[in-house]
Parts: structure tokens; sequence; C-alpha cells
């Protein structure tokens, strides 16, 4: 069954220091969201791309927070410094294609940050 | 603004019961509502999803009702099992806003063997 890989699944880290987590989607899916779900709430979107495009970066921290997906693959999402207010799951989906109306969307396991 | 309300935060069900799970909406532009069972530690799961121009769907012992006046969907899980022991999470999008999703704050479920 094909699955969202995303890495690393654990990261410590000191306040100020940069942090960079991996997302691999479903193979095929040109649609990929970076989440992020703070402990007892639901998840909340941080950016989306289509392909290698960013469609939504809107709820994105840009001072310190920034993602890309240079080849319309894979994404890294990056905190530069990260604070302590950072410490969350990371969760990264994808979804086939806003161009097929594709509604589903599949979630990897998540990249649990702590901040000390 | 919270787009999503879900309710109730935790619930306790024995063994066999029916779990119920509520969601309102605010958003009538919305087109697509999801339920998602997580796990501590893992990503959400897709669990069964409905479009507004259905009232009821049913997965094995997942359902789904939709009420569009009322803009509120619930899920019913039946023959609850102790497995089935996670935190569930509605949703809602619109695919004029790319799909993305407005989650509730999730509902906590314990069923109790």
């Amino acid at each position: 069954e094909a699955e969202v890989a995303q890495s690393p699944r654990y990261k410590i880290t000191e306040k100020s220091q940069a942090v960079a987590f991996w997302c691999d989607p479903i193979s095929g899916h040109a649609t990929l969201y970076w989440y992020r779900q703070i402990l007892g709430q639901g998840p909340e979107l941080l950016v989306q791309f289509q392909d290698e495009s960013v469609v939504d970066d809107s709820q994105l921290p840009k001072d310190r927070f920034s993602a890309e997906r240079l080849k319309g693959v894979d994404s890294t999402l990056k905190i530069q410094p990260a604070e302590l207010g950072d410490s969350a799951m990371y969760l990264c989906a994808s979804s086939l294609s806003l161009a097929l109306s594709s509604y589903e969307q599949y979630f990897g396991p998540g990249t649990r940050l702590t901040v000390t | 603004q919270q787009q999503v309300k879900q309710s109730p935060q935790s619930l306790i069900v024995q063994k066999g019961g029916i779990s119920i799970i509520n969601c309102a909406y605010e958003n009538t532009a919305f087109d697509y509502f999801p339920w998602y069972q997580q796990f501590p530690g893992k990503g959400p799961a897709l669990l069964i999803a409905i479009r507004p121009d259905v009232s009821e769907k049913k997965e094995g012992r997942f359902t789904i009702s939709f009420n569009k006046s009322a803009k509120q969907f619930s899920l019913h899980i039946m023959d609850s099992q102790p497995g089935d022991s996670a935190t569930y999470f509605c949703a809602a999008s619109r695919q004029t806003a790319g799909n993305k999703l407005t989650f509730g704050g999730g509902t906590r479920v314990l069923v109790k063997p």
C-alpha cells in the first residue's frame, strides 16, 4: 500500500537552531500539504503545493518558516530559528491533483518536534 | 475563527456500543467532509468522507450522517471495539480553496472492554 513518507520521526532541537523536515508523497500525487498539529488540537495548514508551485502559504510564518518542492516530488519544510512555540507534530499529506478535483488527502506519520 | 466545531471532546463507550461524534460548520461553501482517525504518535488516517449532495454514507461499522440545512454532520461508530479507541477528527474543505482541510478540535474515544 502506497504511503506518505516523512523523516525524521522525532526531532529535538534547541531554541534558535535550524531544523528541517522531509516528506515524500504517494507516488503520482501532485498536490502536497504541510500541516502543523499542536498537541490536543486538529491539524492546521501551513503550506500547499501543486507540483512545484506554492498554491497557498498564507498561514506559513514566513519570517522563520520556508518550504520547497523543487522537482515537484518530495518536499522540505524548514524552521530557522526554532522557537519554543514551534513544538508540535508536523504532518505531510498528499492528494492526486487539484486538476482532477481529487479530495482525498493521505497523511504521513508526522515529525514530532520538541524545541527546548 | 473556528469554522468547524466538534463535540464532545471525549467519549467513553462500552464494547459493542455506539459512539456518536458531532460536527458543525459555518462556511456553506465547503463541499467535502471527511473523518480521520488518529492513534497516538501517528498521522491521521482517512476513515470515511461525504459530499453535501448525500445525506448518509455507510462503510462497515462507520456511518456519516449529513444535514445540509443545519450545517451539521456526524460520525456513528457501530459495535464499538477496543481497537477503535483513538482520536477522531472531522474536517471540511472546498475545491475553490485548494481542498485544504479545516479540522475540528478532535474527540478522544475510549472503548471499554
